[in-house]
């Protein structure tokens, strides 16, 4: 079974500084992939940045980057110069790859906070 | 690109009553589309995995005959909530699989707020 964990129920950051928000995973495939999604107050689910677990580089994505660490089975979200906008709540999610398409577990999500 | 649609957004309804909810991919089409489930201030929850022209495969403990899922076309699944119940309400948010950067990736609506009185 796949499990994604998410230590931090909320973390604080000021304005212009960077923030780190763990996640750790736990599957026995080879194959997986992991994905950070943002969530505001509205309510949608945005996709933010993809990892795959055969990729070598750390992905990148504009202000957020994947620092993926394989054998500690980790999977951080590095937000540089934080912004007022990026208050919200953040889930790491990890894809198995089953006989109907990808299916993602997410972990319990880490709420984001940006103070000036 | 990859953007999906629900509607409706929020509805109230009545107990006992049926409500349909519709998502859309705008400008993909999506072989696959998932249904979640979400509470107040906790993860999504995966209801049933959608592919366009077959049965839904529902997760373990969602009532298959409860959650009505339909798969009609590449752009558009239903998920129809029959017979409310105050314990049915949530915010239900659907998502459709596109092909991007080698993985398919997950797009969301913007989910939908169902309350039921």
């Amino acid at each position: 079974a796949q499990k994604i964990t998410q230590t931090q129920p909320g973390m604080f950051v000021q304005e212009k500084e960077a923030v780190t928000l763990d996640c750790t995973y736990d599957t026995s495939d080879q194959s997986y992939g992991l994905f950070w999604y943002k969530q505001p107050s509205s309510g949608e689910m945005i996709f933010l940045i993809y990892q795959g677990s055969y990729d070598e580089q750390n992905a990148t994505e504009g202000r957020y980057s994947l620092n993926f660490q394989k054998a500690r089975k980790s999977a951080n979200l590095v937000i540089s110069a934080s912004q007022l906008g990026d208050s919200a709540m953040y889930f790491c999610a990890m894809s198995i790859l089953t006989g109907g398409g990808n299916k993602l577990t997410f972990g319990t999500g880490t709420q984001l906070k940006v103070e000036l | 690109g990859a953007v999906v649609s629900q509607h409706p957004s929020r509805v109230i309804c009545k107990s006992g009553t049926s409500v349909k909810i519709e998502c859309r991919s705008l400008d993909f089409q999506a072989t696959t589309m998932f249904w979640y489930r979400q509470f107040p201030k906790q993860s999504l929850m995966l209801m049933a995995t959608s592919n366009e022209g077959s049965k839904a495969t529902y997760e373990q403990g969602v009532e298959k005959d409860k959650f009505l899922i339909n798969h009609a076309s590449l752009t558009l699944s239903t998920l129809t909530v029959t017979s409310a119940h105050p314990e049915d309400s949530s915010f239900y948010i659907c998502s459709a699989s596109s092909r991007t950067a080698g993985t398919d990736t997950q797009y969301f609506g913007p989910g939908t707020r169902l309350t039921v009185l």
